[in-house]
């Protein structure tokens, strides 16, 4: 059972797009994020959500909308895709706010062309 | 100044020797440290996390925090081929209820045979 999944792994699209990537955790965890690693491998938070809440919002373009439609789910939805959102996005959970013990989801490399 | 800081390698060092991976901060305010590897084209998955000044130890990893000196290090002993990945510092900090992880760009290991 993966702990924390992603969906789809990979996502190749063309610029003006928009796309969505799903995210579950089955930890029971009650904190969710999304993160961007760059092709310098430098990972960036972008949102954290507790219990459905917003957290933190790291100043995203606001083309990136997340939403968690329960505490389990997180998506995260990007409209009018540009060449520099190609990159890794990770979803990861941990088990409370403030505790930041974080696990990975694998991962969507998103493509823009 | 860079939030979180690493040398981003390659490290290199041979298979059974003592691998020393370092890490310095800005925010004298963080409160937790963790260690992440990442191995190519994979999430990064937890290995080591610290709270205190001192030595944390678990099996051939001991991570040591020193809090005056704003450092962190990975101590990987008896390293293996299985070792060479991408080794990511990452420090908890923010105001209670709005804590994130700030991660490193990461250095990169190899263990040569």
């Amino acid at each position: 059972d993966t702990a924390v999944s992603q969906t789809p792994k990979y996502l190749v699209t063309q610029m003006g797009n928009d796309k969505s990537i799903k995210c579950e955790q089955n930890l029971g965890h009650d904190t969710m994020y999304w993160y961007k690693q760059d092709s310098k491998k430098f990972l960036k938070i972008m949102f954290s959500y507790n219990n459905k809440e917003l957290i933190i919002n790291e100043t995203v373009p606001n083309r990136f909308s997340p939403k968690s439609p329960d505490k389990a789910h997180l998506n995260l939805h990007i409209n009018s895709l540009e060449l520099g959102d190609s990159a890794v996005y990770f979803c990861a959970s941990s088990q409370f706010q403030g505790n930041t013990e974080a696990f990975f989801g694998q991962g969507t490399r998103l493509t823009v062309v | 100044q860079k939030e979180v800081e690493q040398n981003s390698g390659p490290l290199s060092v041979p298979e059974g020797a003592i691998a020393s991976l370092n890490c310095t901060y800005s925010d004298q305010g963080s409160q937790s440290f963790f260690w992440y590897r990442q191995y190519s084209g994979k999430s990064p998955e937890l290995i080591m996390f610290i709270y205190s000044n001192g030595d944390k130890e678990d099996g051939r990893f001991t991570a040591q925090l020193n809090k005056a000196s704003q450092y962190v290090s990975l101590l990987i002993r008896d390293s293996q081929p299985s070792d060479s990945a991408t080794y990511l510092c990452a420090v908890n900090k923010g105001d209670f209820g709005n804590e994130k992880l700030t991660f490193g760009t990461g250095t990169r290991l190899t263990i040569i045979p």
